[in-house]
């Protein structure tokens, strides 16, 4: 059982370039939700899903796409990276509507 | 407003003190709540629910005023290794609640020896 899996770790890209932050959970988890985190800003909900073909916008969702086509994946994708997308990415996974979220490691991204 | 408001701290406290950490909500329609911990540089981890009864962890307390719409953590004892940031988490709530996890800034500890 290994949770929730995020794909890379670590990621320099040039501005303009695009690329999917992978995530994947094994729990069976219906709920998922990628996040950013910035310094003195907190997490910020960029897209969440509440189920395979189900999406829809968080706080901050310009600049990025998602799709959910199987309950196990949920990729992130930049479109047109920019260097204020600079962050740590977090993709998370929960069983229910009201319960806590597992977290994967997340995604250093730097873009310059 | 902020959504879920903390007090950033740091808390500086010595090993075997009683701290407390506080936190306020907005949307009185939210339904549930947590404490999450993060280390530096680390993903979120799941610390402990938070129930209007009240609910305890070993050390960890947690409360819930729905009323004045604040959330409470009290660490008893400290020791080094609570040293972390301590998130606030609010459920989004409504009637179009889907599930979205809505966080606070966190609150820094550092337990000095």
């Amino acid at each position: 059982n290994a949770g929730v899996t995020q794909t890379p770790k670590f990621q320099v890209l040039k501005t303009g370039q695009s690329m999917t932050l992978q995530c994947a959970q094994d729990m069976n988890h219906e709920y998922m939700s990628w996040y950013r985190q910035d310094p003195g800003m907190g997490l910020r909900l960029i897209h969440y899903s509440v189920g395979a073909g189900i999406t829809d916008q968080g706080e901050v969702p310009n600049g990025y796409n998602v799709s959910r086509s199987t309950t196990e994946d949920f990729p992130l994708r930049l479109l047109s990276a920019a260097p204020s997308q600079t962050s740590v990415y977090f993709c998370a996974s929960s069983l229910t509507r009201s319960g806590g979220y597992t977290f994967g490691s997340g995604t250093r991204l730097t873009v310059v | 407003r902020k959504e879920v408001e903390q007090d950033p701290g740091p808390f500086n406290v010595p090993e075997g003190a009683t701290v407390a950490f506080n936190c306020t909500y907005s949307n009185s329609a939210s339904q549930s709540f947590f404490w999450y911990r993060q280390d530096c540089r680390k993903e979120p981890k799941l610390l402990m629910s938070v129930y209007s009864s009240g609910n305890e962890d070993g050390r960890f307390t947690a409360q819930l005023n729905r009323a004045s719409q604040y959330i409470s953590l009290l660490i008893r004892d400290s020791k080094l290794s609570d040293s972390a940031t301590y998130l606030c988490v609010v459920n989004g709530g409504g009637s179009s609640n889907t599930g979205k996890l809505i966080f606070g800034q966190g609150t820094t500890l550092q337990v000095k020896p």
